[in-house]
Order: C-alpha cells, then structure tokens, then sequence
C-alpha cells in the first residue's frame, strides 16, 4: 500500500529564509510524486510533479523539489520565502491516472 | 479555460438529512476524482470516474455515498442520510486523459458541517 509522511505539521520561517518541506513515502513501484498547496479559501494548486528524469524538479513560484530513492523522500525547497507563500502543503504519492495518497499537510507560516 | 467548479461551497445540515455535492470539472476532463478531508487530517481519495464510468469507488465509506456522473459531464455526490463523522471538505479534481499523469485540477472544496 501507498503511503505519505509529511513529518512536520507546523513551520515558521521568517520571509526572505531558507525553506524545506519535508516528505516520505512508501510505494512498491516508480512513484508519480506531487507537491500541492492550499492558500486559505482556495483549492489544492500543483506546485510540482516527478515520474521520471531528472530527479531535481522545478515548479512554480520559485518550488523544487529533490526526489531521492535511497531516501524514499521527496522534499520540497524555496530559496527565499515570500509572505505570500504561508499556506498549507501537502505532498501527495500515486499513480498516472488513478487515485493519490496524501500527507496530512504542513502549514506553513512565514514571519516579517 | 474554465478551472473546478464545486457548489455549494459551504453547506450545514442536521443529522439524518440528505446533501448533494456537485462538481463540474474542467470541460473535456475525462477523468473526475472525489476527496475529502475530516477533520484537518490527510485529504482521502474517495472515488475516480472515467467519463460516466467509475474506474475506482475504494475509498467511498459506506452506502450512504451516492456518487453520479450522468453523461461524463459535471458529477454529485450524495449523503443519504448524513452523519456527524461526515463533516469535512470534499474537493473534486479532474484530469484530462491524455494529460493525466500532469496531476489534477482541483476545485475549491465544499465544507460541509453536519449538526
């Protein structure tokens, strides 16, 4: 069975820091890996994906994330943080068409 | 292009009484999803359908999950009678076939509260 572990439920960085979100997962396969956010009042936005190739992924608004199989993580990093980027974030695990398991969600704060 | 429309956004009912959800998913989107999150906890896959059909209905609890998707247009969802554990956000995402593996659109979510 798919699973996700996001294993921070709460982090506070000050804007214009450094920023990882943390996330593990366990498939039995190639995994398809998502990184979404949620800004309060709106839906889950994609911010990133990786099936294959090059295991350093660009997103939007700044995102990327590192895919790492010895690891089983799929953390997600900005180099300077905006105020504008406090939200929820989740890190989802699946396959192409089909269903994805999420991680309970990091809620991210971002301080003046 | 026109993204996920859920309605309502927000609805509360009583204990016992029926709701129903509608999606109505970017046009041409094959592939419609439900989910829904309880209680601030992970966000669970309830449902898939491809077009009218339904690829994947693991994850629906119990029957008094109805879901529908009558022409492979816009889809509801309906909680026939609903419990208190029923409380939460359900979103709908879709996917294109062709571009499935681009990951989902998702709607705004409904919250709905059951008192």
């Amino acid at each position: 069975a798919q699973s996700v572990t996001q294993p921070d439920i709460h982090i506070t960085v000050s804007e214009g820091a450094s920023l990882e979100l943390r996330c593990n997962y366990s498939y039995g396969a190639t995994p398809y890996l998502f990184w979404y956010v949620q800004s309060p009042g709106q839906g889950l936005q994609l911010l990133l994906k990786y099936f294959s190739g090059d295991t350093l992924v660009q997103g939007i608004k700044g995102f990327e994330a590192d895919f790492k199989r010895s690891h089983s993580s799929f953390n997600l990093r900005k180099p300077s943080v905006h105020w504008s980027d406090a939200a929820e974030y989740f890190c989802a695990v699946g396959v192409r068409a089909g269903k994805s398991t999420f991680g309970d969600g990091t809620t991210l704060t971002v301080k003046p | 292009e026109a993204g996920v429309t859920q309605f309502p956004s927000h609805s509360v009912i009583e204990k016992g009484q029926t709701v129903t959800l509608r999606c109505d998913p970017i046009s041409g989107h094959d592939n419609l999803y439900w989910y829904r999150r309880v209680m601030g906890k992970e966000i669970k896959f309830l449902l898939h359908f491809v077009k009218e059909s339904k690829q994947d209905e693991s994850g629906m609890p119990n029957n008094r999950f109805l879901a529908e998707r009558t022409g492979g247009t816009y889809s509801t969802l309906k909680v026939q009678p609903a419990e208190l554990e029923d409380s939460g956000v359900y979103f709908c995402a879709s996917s294109s076939r062709d571009r499935a593996f681009y990951g989902y659109t998702f709607g705004s979510g409904t919250r709905l509260t059951v008192v």
